[in-house]
Parts: C-alpha cells; structure tokens; sequence
C-alpha cells in the first residue's frame, strides 16, 4: 500500500535553531511532492512542492526541502527557526501514476514547537 | 482571486442528523477533492469530482456520504444520519487546469468546515 510516514509526532528546537521536520514515502513511480502548514483551526497553506529537476527546492518563510530519491525521503528545513514557525506540518505525496487524478496521500503531520 | 471557500465554517448535528459541507473552488477552477481530518491524524481522501462527474470515490464511506458537484453552484458533501464518528474536519481543494489542457497537480485548500457530531 501507498504511504507516507512522517515519524516524529513532534519536533522541539530552540529559536534561532536550525530545525529539520523527516518525511518518507512509499510510493510507485516518481511522486510529485509537498509540504503544508497548518495553524490551529485554519486550512493547509502550501509550503513548497518537488516535481522534478534540482533535489533542493525552496519555499515560503524561508522553508526548503531535500529531494532523496535512493532514501524516498523528502525532509523539511529551515535554517534559523521561528517562534511564528510553531504549528503543524504535514507532508503529502501524490503519485504520478494515478490514471490522471492526483489525490494526495498524507503524513500524520509532525507539530513543530519553536522555543523562545 | 478569491481562494478556495468553505461554509459553514462550524457545523454541529445530532445524531441522526444529515450534514451538508459546501465548496466553492477557486475562480476557474473545475476540479474538487475532499479530504477528511480526524482528531489528530492526517488527512484521508475521500473523492475527486469534476463538474457534474464523480471521478475517484475510492475514499469515501460505502454509506451514507455522497458527494455532488454541479454544473452551476458549489460542490457538496453530504453526510446523512450523522454518528459521533463523523466528528472531524472537512476539507476541500480545488485544481485547475493548465495552459496544456491537462489537470494540475497543484492543489488549493479551502479552511475547512469542522464538524461535532453531539
């Protein structure tokens, strides 16, 4: 069965940290794949995505992630975290091979705590 | 451009109840997907539709939940005779399509609509 696994339930690190948010997946072909954010009681806002080309991608607040093929990882970083960086994470990867739909499959989400 | 709207934001039903979710996608948009968020777990997808067409349902409850989504009007997700095992959050993404004519892989989520089932 198609999966991701995002085996943290939570990250601490100290502001000014850098943090590292881990995501694997198990999942046919060449996955298109990306990270949400999502504060309390709010909707998914759209981090960064990997489709295909340079294994770094960058996204917003300073976010980027690490494409590893060979490992079937796609980890989150930031270099220097935030306060404001405190909420929920949720790693997604939508198969390429889906008969033209592109459903995401989604991590269990990892919360991510921000120490001042 | 409006994002992705989602009503009611809140929705609370007995038991027995039918709850009705509603989706605007996003301006242009004709692709909707439903996904559904228990207490602290991830999202699951529940259907795909196109307008006026039931794509993938593969994700939806075999009873009880039905999805439409109109030539004209929003999307809806239907849950009748709600059980406390509805409770959860519901959201919807929207996809457009790209300048090749084909459907893209980026998704848009609406706020959700949380749903207490009492």
């Amino acid at each position: 069965a198609q999966s991701v696994a995002q085996p943290e339930d939570q990250v601490n690190v100290a502001e000014g940290n850098p943090l590292t948010v881990k995501c694997t997946y198990s999942v046919s072909g060449n996955p298109y794949l990306f990270w949400y954010v999502q504060y309390p009681n709010r909707g998914l806002q759209f981090l960064l995505k990997y489709i295909t080309g340079d294994n770094l991608v960058k996204g917003s607040y300073g976010f980027e992630a690490e494409f590893n093929k060979s490992q079937t990882s796609f980890h989150l970083k930031k270099p220097s975290a935030l306060v404001s960086d405190s909420a929920l994470y949720f790693c997604a990867v939508s198969p390429s091979d889906t008969s033209g739909t592109y459903k995401y499959i989604f991590g269990t989400g990892t919360r991510l705590k921000v120490l001042a | 451009n409006a994002g992705v709207m989602q009503n009611p934001r809140h929705l609370v039903r007995r038991r027995g109840q039918e709850a009705r979710l509603r989706c605007s996608p996003m301006k242009g948009h004709s692709h909707v997907y439903w996904y559904r968020q228990l207490p602290e777990e991830g999202l699951k997808f529940m259907v795909y539709l196109q307008k006026e067409n039931i794509i993938d349902e593969s994700g939806m409850p075999k009873e009880r939940f039905s999805a439409e989504f109109p030539k004209e009007g929003p999307s809806i997700l239907r849950i009748q005779q709600v059980v406390r095992g509805d409770s959860a959050a519901y959201f919807c993404a929207s996809s457009p399509i790209t300048g090749q004519g084909e459907l893209s892989y980026e998704q848009y989520f609406g706020p959700g609509t949380r749903l207490t089932v009492t």
